[in-house]
């Protein structure tokens, strides 16, 4: 079965920090990952997907099929990143999402 | 370009009346998903739909019914609402042959006493 694994439920860091919101995964084959994000008040949007290999607003990930990971990074964290970010799987038409992290950026 | 929209917003049933959740999306996309959100389980696939006249079941669908009779609008029904359907739903829809993007509604939120 297809599990998406988001271990951190709370991540607090400062402003200027470097952000790291983990994501883990189980799936054998080929995976289709996503971050979505939701700021308060509004809706779910994506933030990157994996085959695009893009940054998104200062962020990356980088899909580890060794270590089955697609962490989310940012090396400079600002205040209006603060919202609930949550990895997801795709495959056959189904996407798997993981239990989100909420990121707060204190000033 | 409205997106997609949900209706209602809020919703509060007694356990077992019945309910219809509406879900719309002008983008003429082929995929449609209905999610449920509940605190520290991120989102649940209840059941999706492929094109109009289709639907499958997804993660969740026990006590669930869904219809897509026309492209743009997806149901999801509720026959017997049991206070562990209490959660806010999550619309969303995206096209084939994309990336896998999918657009999300504002949600509902369903309070079953």
């Amino acid at each position: 079965a297809q599990r998406v694994t988001q271990p951190e439920k709370l991540l607090s860091v400062f402003k200027g920090a470097p952000v790291e919101l983990k994501c883990n995964y189980s799936y054998s084959g080929s995976p289709e990952l996503f971050w979505y994000v939701q700021y308060s008040r509004q809706r779910l949007q994506l933030l990157l997907r994996h085959i695009s290999r893009e940054s998104i607003k200062g962020f990356t990930a980088d899909l580890n099929k060794g270590e089955t990971s697609f962490h989310l990074k940012k090396p400079f964290a600002q205040e209006e990143d603060s919202a609930m970010y949550y990895c997801a799987l795709h495959r056959l038409n189904k996407f798997y999402f993981g239990s989100g992290t909420k990121l707060n950026v204190k000033p | 370009n409205a997106g997609v929209t949900q209706t209602p917003k809020f919703r509060v049933l007694k356990t077992g009346q019945s309910m219809t959740l509406l879900c719309a999306q002008d983008m003429n996309h082929e995929y449609m998903y209905w999610y449920r959100q509940d605190p520290g389980m991120g989102l649940r696939l209840i059941h999706y739909s492929v094109g109009e006249g289709t639907t499958a079941k997804g993660e969740v669908p026990d006590g669930y019914n869904v219809s897509r009779l026309k492209k743009q609008n997806f149901l999801l029904g509720l026959e017997s609402a049991a206070p562990s359907q209490t959660s806010v739903y999550f619309c969303a829809s995206r096209p084939s042959g994309g990336q896998g993007e999918q657009f999300f509604g504002p949600g509902t939120r369903l309070t079953v006493l």
